[in-house]
């Protein structure tokens, strides 16, 4: 019964990879969000779409690039992978949005070597 | 601009006593939301509250217990007894009616020793 989950748990890659994350809820929500969350465990969101529409994109490098095949899921795939891409990432679901409540999801930590 | 402070990088205090995190917040909207949220050691984010700017009326649940005064736009939270439980990084946030995003506080990082 997760509510929001994610895929992998870890991710271990090297330096000019391509990865994905996926991320599913299955609360009902119509939105949801990415989050990276960096070593001094700084929480900065990095895009956000409602009823699969992209709503927020936040100053991101163009190697991320989210996919919502439908409202209960976000992918994010990360192209040419660097080292300054580790970190953990977190996958949020919310009812709407303007104040609603965000569920994460276990988090996915990436270590690019 | 919104902004979200936790001046209070680092807490350590021994178990059972109780604790106070701060949270100062800024935003021009006049309604507006609080949260807080619980990172433990094991990494997931858990919700805690939220509060809605018309209501300022402290909550308390369990240990947990949340004040927030529009008057010095805060909105702390303390715990009660403390327990080795308690510790994690307690993040606070804020967020407009019309936002589609959540702002984060960098966090608090609280340690209860035994």
């Amino acid at each position: 019964d997760t509510a929001v989950s994610q895929t992998p748990k870890y991710l271990v890659t090297q330096m000019g990879n391509d990865k994905s994350i996926k991320c599913e809820q299955n609360l009902g929500h119509d939105t949801m969000y990415w989050y990276k969350q960096d070593s001094k465990k700084f929480l900065k969101i990095m895009f956000s779409y409602n009823n699969k529409e992209l709503i927020i994109n936040e100053t991101v490098p163009n190697r991320f690039s989210p996919k919502s095949p439908d409202k209960a899921h976000l992918n994010l795939h990360i192209n040419s992978l660097e080292l300054g891409d580790s970190a953990v990432y977190f996958c949020a679901s919310s009812p709407g949005t303007g104040g609603d409540t965000q569920y994460f999801g276990p988090g996915t930590r990436l270590t690019v070597l | 601009a919104q902004k979200v402070t936790q001046a209070q990088t680092e807490i350590s205090v021994v178990e059972k006593e109780d604790v106070t995190l701060d949270c100062v917040y800024e935003t021009r909207d006049t309604t507006y939301y609080l949260f807080w949220y619980k990172q433990p050691p094991s990494g997931e984010l858990v919700f805690l509250i939220r509060r809605n700017s018309f209501d300022e009326q402290n909550e308390i649940s369990g240990r947990y217990s949340w004040n927030f005064q529009k008057s010095t736009s805060s909105f702390n939270f303390t715990i009660t007894a403390s327990q080795v439980v308690d510790s994690a990084v307690y993040f606070c946030a804020l967020s407009g009616r019309g936002d589609d995003k959540i702002i984060f506080g960098k966090g608090t990082r609280l340690h209860i020793l035994p």
